[in-house]
């Protein structure tokens, strides 16, 4: 059984410039969430998506936004990239919206130079 | 006051000693609530899930939760290095339907 997908696994990218990221869920779960991971900040959450429509946001500028394919694949994007959206940016999948638990992808490290 | 708070670390003990993990939440509409272990440079790994008060064994580790006092703790018993992490709280609210993570208690287990 596949687990759940991120790419890239690492990016470089310089301040001003956007970035998509990309999440493939195990099949069957129709629930992604996002979260960035700092060592200051823990795991933040930034939003969810369940059966393509948005549930859920976080506390995070409208530079960062998402969306839902039909076969469960999400993407995260960010736009003006600021040095402190350096992180690890992790994608969780689940059956029922985290409510028994959530598996996670490997993240995208994140480096804004 | 945050939403999900645990002890702060590192957390340090001896092989074979039992690790104590602890963590409390604010919301007592929160219905399910679970541990995650995280290996430095890897991601989260879901470890236990409790739904109900009492104690829940699974091998060494057992979760402990008590929704009158809003805490729920974590016991490794028999510490192994291998058991060196940082260990994730996380509360599910149904209210909301999101998961809040605590910020993490870093283990480690001395040989």
């Amino acid at each position: 059984k596949a687990g759940v997908t991120q790419t890239p696994r690492y990016l470089i990218k310089t301040r001003g410039q956007q970035v998509t990221l990309s999440c493939s869920p195990i099949s069957g779960h129709r629930s992604v969430s996002w979260y960035q991971q700092t060592p200051g900040q823990g795991l933040q959450f930034l939003f969810e998506y369940f059966s393509e429509t948005q549930r859920n946001k976080g506390n995070f500028p409208g530079r960062f936004s998402g969306r839902q394919f039909s076969n469960s694949r999400s993407e995260m994007n960010v736009s003006t990239l600021e040095l402190g959206d350096s992180a690890l940016y992790l994608c969780a999948s689940s059956r029922d919206r985290g409510a028994n638990g959530y598996t996670f992808g490997s993240g995208t490290r994140l480096t804004v130079v | 006051q945050k939403e999900v708070e645990q002890n702060s670390g590192p957390l340090s003990v001896p092989e074979g000693a039992i690790a104590s993990l602890n963590c409390t939440y604010s919301d007592r509409v929160s219905q399910s609530f679970f541990w995650y272990r995280q290996y430095s440079g890897k991601s989260p790994e879901l470890i236990m899930s409790i739904y109900s008060n009492g104690d829940k064994e699974d091998g060494r580790f057992t979760a402990q939760l008590n929704k009158a006092s809003q805490y729920v703790s974590l016991l490794i018993r028999d510490s192994q290095p291998s058991d060196s992490a940082t260990y994730l709280c996380a509360v599910y609210k149904t209210s909301y339907d999101k998961v809040i993570f605590g910020p993490g208690t870093s283990l480690s287990v001395i040989p």
